[in-house]
């Protein structure tokens, strides 16, 4: 079975430009989370979704930053001004129900110039 | 809030020798769910071991377990026979037994602490 699938897996970009990581869950899996790893930060939780509802988006960081579920198997995190303090890489993960472990994607590289 | 502190920001074993990971974590919550995740240097978050809180009998996984002190929130990881494909990052991460809107809630993760296996 295929895993949690991100893309790209490296962005480089110029500040001031609108960025959009990619998350394909696995099949049948309900929930739906994004992390951020930087060195400074180590690993912390964005936002997370549950049968494609936002159920918590406290550590999305600043309005420029917007998640969304446009169906159950798919999902986006956009940064709409980019800037150079958003370097980092990002993770999706997926869980199947309540109790079970999440499966994490290999994770986007962020580079803003 | 959760919080999860891992004490050791390096760690260094011989190969073939056991090392024990430490990992706290402060929560005012009875049902939770406790993870070790490995990260090496392809930067794969990996799942280790898992570890529900209303059992008492620590998790194990071939040459990984946990000793698992509820009562001292504390969760560490020993690595029996190290190896040299051990050698990654090791985050201890904590979720909350609550499930949310028919789903699961986030993980809270510690620092880390990186695993050098040597020769």
């Amino acid at each position: 079975d295929a895993g949690v699938i991100q893309s790209p897996r490296h962005e480089v970009t110029e500040m001031g430009q609108e960025v959009t990581l990619r998350c394909k869950l696995i099949s049948g899996h309900n929930s739906l989370f994004w992390y951020r790893q930087t060195m400074m930060r180590g690993l912390e939780l964005l936002i997370y979704f549950n049968n494609n509802v936002p159920i918590d988006d406290s550590g999305m960081p600043e309005d420029r930053f917007s998640a969304k579920m446009p169906n159950a198997s798919f999902s986006t995190l956009k940064i709409q001004p980019s800037e150079p303090r958003d370097s980092a890489v990002y993770f999706c993960a997926s869980s199947l129900t309540g109790n079970q472990p999440q499966h994490f994607g290999d994770g986007t590289r962020l580079s803003i110039l | 809030a959760q919080t999860v502190t891992q004490s050791q920001p390096e760690m260094s074993v011989q190969e073939a020798e056991t090392v024990t990971l430490s990992c706290t974590y402060d929560t005012s919550e009875s049902d939770y769910y406790l993870f070790w995740y490995k990260q090496p240097p392809s930067r794969q978050m990996i799942l280790v071991i898992r570890q529900e809180a209303y059992k008492q009998q620590n998790a194990t996984e071939n040459r990984f377990s946990v000793n698992f002190q509820k009562a001292a929130k504390s969760f560490s990881l020993k690595i029996s026979d190290s190896q040299l494909g051990d050698a990654a990052m090791y985050f201890c991460a904590y979720r909350s037994g609550w499930y949310s809107g028919g789903g699961a809630d986030g993980l809270t993760f510690g620092k880390g602490t990186h695993l050098i296996i040597q020769p």
